[in-house]
């Protein structure tokens, strides 16, 4: 089975502008999640989504948001990126509750 | 506030000792995760464990689950190189909404 897949995975903005990350889950898996890890911060949840139905959120403005599409793909979007945004954006994908699997990343830099 | 700490943060240590970290959580859980990171790599599940009590072992790692404590822990045996990552802790609240640890950065020397 493929892993869990994540494009682009690096991305180079600027403050202001917005940016769309994409994640395409494991085969038959429903559940995608997205964390943003930082040096300062570790690694935080921003949300997940099953069945094109956002079910978690963590504490993230809401410059962050997301979408899940009828084949589990998922996107997430971030407006008006601002430099404490850079980040390694990780995408997991689940079955059930017994654990996630983390896609490569998306490594962003706002300048 | 949910609290998920890992102890200690950093651990140097001489290959063919053996070692504990540690993760202490705030909340009620009976789901806890390990995961090992590379650097500049993603995420690699290690164990998951499920009650309490839970005990899994895979080559010189093993992982231990109290939940009544809210502490797990991942012990190091006769540590080697090629274990030297960051491991992570993490505890599921609510369904694929995972809470990590700080991490342990491990650096295993011959």
């Amino acid at each position: 089975k493929a892993g869990v897949t994540q494009t682009p995975r690096y991305l180079i903005k600027t403050r202001g502008q917005q940016v769309t990350l994409s994640c395409s889950p494991i085969s038959g898996h429903r559940s995608v999640s997205w964390y943003q890890q930082t040096p300062g911060q570790g690694l935080q949840f921003l949300f997940e989504y099953f069945s094109e139905t956002q079910r978690n959120k963590g504490n993230f403005p809401g410059r962050f948001s997301g979408r899940q599409f009828s084949n589990s793909r998922s996107e997430m979007n971030v407006s008006t990126l601002e430099l404490g945004d850079s980040a390694l954006y990780l995408c997991a994908s689940s079955s059930n509750v017994e654990t996630q699997y983390f896609g490569p990343g998306t490594r962003l830099l706002v300048l | 506030e949910l609290k998920v700490e890992q102890n200690p943060l950093f651990l140097s240590m001489q290959e063919g000792k053996n070692y504990t970290i540690y993760c202490n959580y705030s909340t009620t859980s009976d789901r806890l995760y390990w995961y090992r990171q590379d650097p500049g790599k993603s995420l690699e599940s290690l164990f998951v464990l499920l009650s309490n009590g839970a005990v899994k072992q895979e080559g010189r790692l093993m992982a231990s689950l109290d939940t009544k404590a809210r502490l797990s822990t991942l012990h190091i045996t006769a540590a080697v190189h090629d274990l030297s990552a960051t491991y992570f802790c993490a505890v599921d609240i609510a369904g694929n909404q995972f809470y990590f640890g700080t991490g342990t950065s491990l650096t295993v020397i011959p």
